[in-house]
């Protein structure tokens, strides 16, 4: 199936560095979700983003929904050991056929070094 | 407020045996539903959505079959499994697309076939 494309894959940082990752899609999207998902969970949802330009945080993160809405960025700030988990970006295609699908992006594995 | 129930949280079955899979939301009416399955280390990959009872839209051919018997009940159905279809098996729902583009993920259900 369709899937966004999502870097890095994985991240080994120390703790009080900041992270970031993004997402790029070929087309369009109305919606970029940022999600963190922990072993054996289902994802959680960290920050909703419906405007391009949009710039949202949530705590130490932040996320900003590209211009073109053909991509997003996540970043973390000061990370630290709860961090670690599997971070996904998530988009709502912008075409009437895609409304009710969301499409994932592949996931950021973060291991955070304490 | 609203919440996403799926079960059983984990199980194992033998191959050709037959599957149920049920997730249930309370809290909202007339949600979109989702079934997504993710392989170890892997991304999201959406199986089924539903947009109203006895809706359903399939995106992968495949094993499975999903049903919508109630307005707020997922069921993921099987036949006869296979070795392939083991993985994690998330129900999301969001709400009616006039209303919102955000999706919640219920607690996910560990497949293992053998």
């Amino acid at each position: 199936g369709q899937q966004l494309n999502q870097s890095p894959q994985s991240m080994f940082i120390q703790e009080g560095e900041d992270v970031s990752m993004n997402c790029t899609s070929s087309s369009i999207f109305n919606t970029w979700l940022w999600y963190k998902q922990d072993p054996g969970e289902g994802p959680v949802l960290l920050i909703a983003l419906y405007k391009a330009g949009e710039l949202t945080s949530n705590g130490r993160l932040t996320a900003q929904f590209g211009i073109t809405r053909k991509d997003s960025f996540l970043n973390i700030s000061a990370s630290i050991p709860s961090d670690v988990g599997i971070y996904f970006c998530a988009g709502q295609p912008g075409s009437t056929s895609g409304t009710y699908k969301y499409i994932f992006g592949t996931g950021t594995r973060l291991k955070v070094l304490a | 407020s609203q919440t996403i129930h799926q079960w059983p949280a984990t199980l194992v079955q033998p191959v050709g045996s037959p599957l149920s899979l049920e997730c249930t939301v309370e809290g909202t009416s007339n949600p979109n539903l989702y079934w997504y399955r993710q392989a170890a280390g892997r991304g999201l990959q959406l199986l089924f959505y539903s947009v109203g009872i006895g809706q359903i839209s399939s995106e992968v051919p495949q094993n499975l079959s999903a049903s919508r018997p109630q307005d707020r009940q997922f069921i993921l159905s099987s036949k006869k499994l296979l070795l392939s279809d083991s993985g994690f098996y998330l129900c999301a729902w969001s709400p009616p697309v006039y209303s919102g583009n955000t999706i919640y993920f219920g607690e996910g259900s560990w497949l293992t076939v053998v």
